[in-house]
């Protein structure tokens, strides 16, 4: 399989407070994509990566990238209650144009 | 970004019946289309790459007979579960991918009895 995995499977935390995901995967890639997934509902893009780069920002967003550890960060700082959904990475590999996705974290912020 | 609309969002069936879900790519040719399946609290697991005007490539595991996937224009690409069982009942997702970023449909909830 070359799905990834995420870590933690579930993280709860306090409003205001910083919410840090992380991403492992199997193969050389393109880029890698963050993605937020409301309960039944379809996944909307959150930031993308590419494998030439470390650090990328967006708003509340952080993404690191490390290659030669397969890995990446999610980091969400000043976390607000509609920020509780599930978060997922997603690789585009070298090969092929089909995307893999983490198995996710569950993220619940408290008001 | 792309607009994609899937539909239905929810279906209920019995067991033996086939089931065609739709995903209609509103704004955006899409040559290549992505089915997903997701079990609760669970990840996306790739099913299959539909491609406009030829045969859908299936991932490992997936058995083509059982989903048949037909993509007949640059907006519109069918799932169609055959003969469902209980095991089938998922979470049913598609995308297409535009500008190195995938974009989704509202997913469809499949209850098979």
């Amino acid at each position: 399989s070359q799905q990834g995995e995420e870590d933690p499977q579930a993280l709860s935390i306090q409003e205001g407070e910083n919410a840090t995901m992380n991403c492992s995967y199997k193969t050389s890639i393109n880029n890698l994509q963050w993605y937020r997934q409301n309960s039944g509902r379809g996944l909307v893009h959150l930031i993308l990566i590419r494998s030439n780069e470390r650090e990328k920002h967006s708003g509340r967003l952080r993404v690191t990238l490390d290659t030669s550890k397969k890995s990446s960060s999610l980091l969400i700082t000043a976390s607000r209650a509609a920020d509780t959904a599930s978060y997922f990475c997603a690789t585009d590999p070298s090969t092929g144009n089909q995307f893999y996705f983490g198995t996710g974290t569950s993220l619940t912020v408290i008001p | 970004g792309a607009v994609v609309s899937q539909h239905p969002s929810w279906v209920i069936c019995k067991s033996g019946t086939s089931v065609k879900i739709e995903c209609r790519s509103l704004d955006f040719q899409a040559t290549t289309m992505f089915w997903y399946r997701q079990f609760p609290k669970q990840s996306l697991m790739l099913m299959a790459t539909s491609n406009e005007g030829s045969k859908a490539t299936y991932e490992q595991g997936v058995e083509k007979d059982k989903f048949l996937i037909n993509h007949a224009s640059l907006t519109l690409s069918t799932l169609t579960v055959t003969s469902a069982h209980p095991e089938d009942s998922s979470f049913y997702i598609c995308s297409v991918a535009q500008n190195e970023k995938l974009f989704f449909g509202s997913g469809t909830q499949l209850s098979v009895l």
